[in-house]
């Protein structure tokens, strides 16, 4: 069966300090995608990163940087310099039932207190 | 602008009305969503359009019904809702098969009174 985890369900930090969301996913599938989704306050989820289970190289795409390692089953997200506007929902998503669906938990919140 | 675009943001009915919401897209995809969002609840998959057709139906009750007139808009027909319905419905789109990233709308928050 699959599954994924994120087992932090809310995070404070201080505005500036870095922040690590974790993600664990757990598959018998070898080929695979994962997403993360950002869902700040005003409702919209905004598509962040789309990684291959054949692509193991981190990901860097300004403060945001990504970490996947299928040995481990774990694709990390990391903030840094955290920002206040970065308080959100945070999303890892993995494939889900069909063809062409992703399957959304619960996330995890995340608050950056100026 | 996030290229998907749900109206009304904000809608407050009463159980016996009838309304819809509507979903337009602005991205050139093909497949469309409708998800469901309660409060403490994780996000809830509840139809799948592709090239207009229904490929999924998450065991939605019969009170929401989903029209899908071209790739470009997608609606949900509200009737003879139950308090519990109340929630944030998301749509977005994708360009189609094999795990393409999804485009959210802004949401329409619903209440039913």
């Amino acid at each position: 069966a699959q599954k994924v985890t994120q087992a932090q369900t809310e995070i404070s930090v201080v505005e500036k300090e870095d922040v690590t969301l974790d993600c664990v996913y757990e598959t018998r599938d070898t080929t695979y995608y994962l997403f993360w989704y950002k869902q700040p306050p005003s409702g919209e989820l905004v598509f962040l990163i789309r990684r291959n289970s054949f692509d193991e190289q981190n990901e860097i795409s300004g403060r945001y940087s990504w970490n996947f390692q299928k040995s481990t089953s774990s694709f990390n997200f990391t903030i840094t310099a955290s920002q206040v506007v970065d308080s959100a929902v945070y999303f890892c998503a993995p494939p889900g039932s069909g063809a062409n669906n992703l399957f959304f938990g619960t996330g995890t919140r995340l608050t950056v207190i100026p | 602008e996030t290229g998907v675009t749900q109206t009304p943001r904000h809608l407050v009915m009463g159980m016996t009305n009838k309304k819809s919401l509507k979903c337009e897209q602005h991205l050139g995809h093909n497949a469309m969503y409708w998800y469901k969002q309660s409060a403490k609840k994780p996000l809830e998959l509840m139809f799948v359009y592709n090239f207009k057709e229904q490929t999924e139906n998450n065991s939605v009750p019969s009170r929401f019904s989903p029209e899908c007139p071209n790739s470009s808009h997608l609606f949900l027909h509200l009737h003879t809702l139950q308090p519990e319905d109340s929630a944030l419905y998301l749509c977005a789109s994708s360009k189609g098969q094999g795990y393409q990233p999804q485009h959210f709308g802004d949401g329409t928050r619903l209440s039913i009174l």
